[in-house]
């Protein structure tokens, strides 16, 4: 059965440095999202991708995320400078087609701490 | 403001009951609404899913019951066994928007043996 994949599971790194995270999503999904799922609450997504490009980033923090998806297949997701309060379980999906209705499948995530 | 809401933060019953997750909503464009079960260290993984134009929605042992006029669904799970332990999160998306999911809070089942 296809999967997301991320790397890498587990991510320990000190404020200030600069950290990224990989995703590839299930082959033939057009579109992928990262969430981030903070201890105790639900996923939040950060930015949502159709191919290569930006749908939403309304609630990426633009100032130290950065999201990339160059040609529409896998993505990766940079924080630099990284803040103790980035310390979470950053997640990716992906669906077949983005649109309303579908089932977004996720990959293992990434726990990120900062210390 | 939280669109979706799972006010019970944990559940615990025993191995052959009922669970009964509950989940409700704020925003009426809410047509599409989602359940995924996550282990610890693991991302969600999708159970079961209800459309608005549908009250019920049955797969196994696990059944999503809609009342659009409450905005309220429940995941029922009959007969609970200790795998089914885990947190579960309830999920809605506006299908005329972008797919994008709103998830809950989550409520942690633990099944009893």
């Amino acid at each position: 059965e296809a999967e997301v994949a991320q790397s890498p599971r587990y991510k320990i790194t000190e404020k200030s440095q600069a950290v990224a995270f990989w995703c590839d999503p299930i082959s033939g999904h057009a579109t992928l999202y990262w969430y981030r799922q903070i201890l105790g609450q639900g996923p939040e997504l950060l930015v949502q991708f159709q191919d290569e490009s930006v749908v939403d980033d309304s609630q990426l923090p633009k100032d130290r995320f950065s999201a990339e998806r160059l040609k529409g297949v896998d993505s990766t997701l940079k924080i630099q400078p990284a803040e103790l309060g980035d310390s979470a379980m950053y997640l990716c999906a992906s669906s077949p087609t983005g649109t309303g209705g579908e089932t977004q499948y996720f990959g293992p995530g990434t726990r990120l701490l900062v210390l | 403001d939280q669109q979706v809401k799972q006010n019970s933060p944990s559940l615990s019953v025993q191995e052959g009951r009922i669970s009964i997750l509950n989940c409700d909503y704020t925003n009426s464009m809410f047509d599409y609404f989602l359940w995924y079960k996550k282990y610890p260290a693991e991302g969600p993984t999708f159970l079961i899913s209800i459309s608005s134009i549908k009250d019920k929605n049955e797969d196994g042992r696990f059944t999503v019951f809609l009342n659009k006029s409450a905005k309220h669904l429940s995941l029922h799970i009959v007969p609970s066994q200790p795998g089914d332990s885990a947190v579960y999160f309830c999920a809605a998306s506006d299908r005329s928007n972008t797919g994008k999911l709103i998830f809950g809070q989550g409520t942690t089942l633990q099944v009893k043996p």
